[in-house]
């Protein structure tokens, strides 16, 4: 087992494009996680699956923001039309749903929209 | 709405010094609180992870406690080495179905030679 894997490590859009992230969970973890991390701050929630199911999105999330999680393996989260303020790193983490609940997370995807 | 406070955001200690750091949140309805290090620029590694009916937890140089009732956890490092210098970050996972979790915005610490 490899730990939780994000892709890309990096990424630089012009804003309004579109952009998707990838997270690769640990295989035996059902649930996964989405925060989102800015410079001198704590990470931030944004959404969280068990499985394929959504359980649960931040309020502070946009419609500009959507996640899936298709047959409970990977997920994706992908920002619409980008503004500035969406820079930030963005944290994937994975859990297992019954124990400890203790999170591993990935390396994380860093965004800079310009 | 739980609040997590980390408190200095910034500390700087000799080497070989003990040391302390702080993390308060304001619901003491948590599933478990787990302690994390952030190197700059990277992902966070997990250190310790205590249970709501626990007190402690130990593993190495580090010692995690939670006081619930007083909604304060400290993180002890023994022995401190240049190495230690990173960000560390407090989590306070809710106690219903355990799935989100509220972070602080951790304590920077770096360790002298």
């Amino acid at each position: 087992d490899t730990g939780v894997s994000q892709n890309p490590r990096h990424k630089i859009t012009k804003r309004g494009q579109n952009v998707t992230f990838r997270c690769d969970p640990i295989s035996e973890h059902n649930r996964l996680y989405w925060y989102r991390q800015t410079l001198g701050q704590g990470p931030e929630f944004l959404t969280y699956f068990q499985n394929e199911a959504q359980l649960e999105k931040s309020r502070l999330l946009s419609d500009r923001f959507s996640a899936e999680r298709p047959k409970g393996s990977f997920s994706t989260l992908e920002i619409q039309r980008t503004e500035q303020g969406d820079s930030a790193m963005y944290l994937c983490a994975s859990s297992i749903s019954t124990g400890l609940y203790g999170y591993t997370f990935g390396s994380g995807t860093r965004l800079t929209v310009v | 709405k739980q609040e997590v406070t980390q408190i200095p955001a910034a500390l700087s200690v000799p080497e070989g010094e003990n040391l302390v750091l702080n993390c308060s949140f304001t619901d003491s309805a948590i599933y478990n609180l787990q302690w994390f290090r952030q190197d700059p620029g990277k992902g966070l590694t997990s250190l310790l992870l205590i249970q709501s009916s626990q007190r402690e937890q130990t593993s190495g140089r580090l010692n995690a406690s939670l006081d619930k009732s007083s909604g304060r956890s400290t993180l002890y490092i023994a022995a401190s080495q240049p190495g230690d210098s990173a960000t560390y970050l407090c989590a306070v996972t809710r106690g219903t179905n355990a799935g989100k979790s509220t972070f602080g915005d951790g304590t920077t610490l770096t360790v002298k030679p």
